[in-house]
């Protein structure tokens, strides 16, 4: 069983360039979350989406950011016009239709972004 | 307003010697507190859920306890091996997104 999948692991990008990162949730898990992790920060809830649907994007920016979660293939999370403070460890998370604020989620290894 | 505060910030122990993390939290109406262990360059991987006050898990060494205002992560006899930041979390209020905590960045001595 496959758990959480998200590539790629490491992203180094120039400044300006745009960032795509990747997930694929678990068999069965139908709903993502995506979290942002600075350095010596916690993590900060970004966007909760199911397919098709973005159902919370309360913790994304407002500018750059975007998220998308097609009926087929994974969870893409968009940085475009990528800045040093864009630098960070970005978390997916999935879990069961609707259950995650009640049984939790499962996380995958993250994908870490580096601007220079 | 929601929040979750962990305590302390960094310990550090000798292997062997058993201490207990803290999580206070202020939400309205938990629907449940989540521990989750992180290791350096991984993703956070989940330990316990807790319910209800007065409800209490126990995983090896770890064992995890309730209260109506805060939680804890009491670790026995603690081995290298646990060394991680800890997190705690909840949901938010009408929400199913978790707010974590900043963690308690855990190290034991051999």
């Amino acid at each position: 069983n496959a758990g959480v999948m998200q590539n790629p692991r490491h992203l180094v990008r120039r400044r300006g360039q745009e960032a795509r990162l990747r997930c694929s949730p678990m068999k069965g898990h139908s709903h993502v979350y995506w979290y942002r992790q600075l350095p010596e920060e916690g993590l900060k809830f970004m966007v909760y989406l199911q397919k098709e649907n973005i159902i919370d994007e309360s913790g994304m920016p407002k500018e750059r950011f975007s998220a998308e979660f097609p009926k087929e293939g994974p969870s893409i999370l968009r940085i475009q016009q990528v800045v040093r403070g864009d630098s960070a460890a970005y978390f997916c998370a999935s879990s069961p239709p609707g259950a995650g604020g009640t049984y939790g989620y499962t996380f995958g290894s993250g994908t870490r972004l580096t601007v220079v | 307003e929601d929040q979750v505060t962990q305590s302390p910030e960094a310990l550090r122990l000798q292997e062997g010697e058993s201490s207990s993390l803290n999580c206070s939290y202020t939400v309205s109406g938990l629907r449940g507190l989540f521990w989750y262990r992180q290791d350096p360059g991984k993703g956070p991987e989940f330990l316990f859920t807790l319910y209800s006050a007065g409800e209490e898990k126990e995983k090896e060494r770890l064992k995890a306890t309730l209260t109506k205002k805060e939680s804890f992560l009491h670790i026995t006899a603690p081995k290298p091996e646990d060394s991680a930041t800890y997190l705690c979390a909840v949901p938010l209020t009408g929400a199913n997104n978790l707010f974590f905590g900043t963690g308690t960045r855990l190290t034991v001595i051999p």
